[in-house]
């Protein structure tokens, strides 16, 4: 079974619209989480990290349920810049290593 | 500032071929990470150094592949006697001391294994 498990999508949007994404971990006693975003043929990028309480960054919410194991993404009035493929990334606080997910794939249309 | 550099970009080479890939972190990073990512999948963990201390290599697919950082700064991820299955964009990241989860990752070189 994978550490970290992504639905890929695609999610096509239009613009305006709230989209959420989800993400489910293996390992119960994972500590920390993040979501990175990637652009077509980029690096990947920190976009927030993922507190037990929930946190907010303008129109981008992340949330934690540990009892689901999951973590989600909420994207409102989304612009066509949010186009790209968000990974979630999840630390088992067992080392220094970060499993990534697959990434879910974004287009928001005009 | 400047970023994490890769080199080379892309890397095309015969199977059987050795390939050495390079790694410039951000200048002052002490943590280090090298990931493999296949088409359509995610960054996959291969390696991770503390300065010129390589605390965790358990990602590495085979003996086939090695990675160094001897000086604590630029690293190479070494593979030899490519396989097919080796091609992928190799990524290599870099994070300050204490914050090891926000990584800065350079462009990546792509390897094609022919």
């Amino acid at each position: 079974r994978k550490e970290v498990e992504q639905d890929p999508g695609p999610f096509n949007v239009p613009e305006g619209a709230t989209v959420a994404f989800n993400c489910t971990y293996s390992n119960s006693a994972s500590q920390s989480f993040f979501w990175y975003r990637q652009d077509c043929r980029k690096e990947p990028k920190l976009l927030m990290s993922v507190y037990s309480s929930g946190n907010e960054d303008g129109r981008f919410t992340a949330q934690l349920n540990r009892a689901s194991q999951y973590i989600s993404l909420l994207i409102r009035d989304s612009k066509l810049s949010d186009s790209a493929t968000y990974l979630c990334v999840v630390n088992p606080n067992t080392g220094n290593q970060f499993y990534f997910g697959t990434g879910t794939s974004l287009t928001v249309i005009p | 500032g400047a970023g994490v550099s890769q080199s080379p970009r892309y890397k095309v080479a015969k199977r059987g071929q050795d390939v050495a890939l390079r790694c410039d972190p951000i200048s002052g990073h002490v943590s280090l990470f090298w990931y493999q990512q296949a088409l359509g999948q995610g960054p996959e963990f291969l390696t991770y150094f503390q300065n010129e201390a390589q605390l965790d290599k358990s990602g590495l697919p085979s003996d086939r592949f090695f990675a160094e950082r001897p000086e604590g700064s630029v690293s190479t991820l070494k593979i030899q006697r490519t396989q097919q299955e080796d091609s992928a964009v190799y990524l290599c990241a870099s994070s300050l001391a204490g914050r090891p989860y926000e990584q800065y990752f350079g462009p990546g070189t792509r390897l094609t294994v022919t």
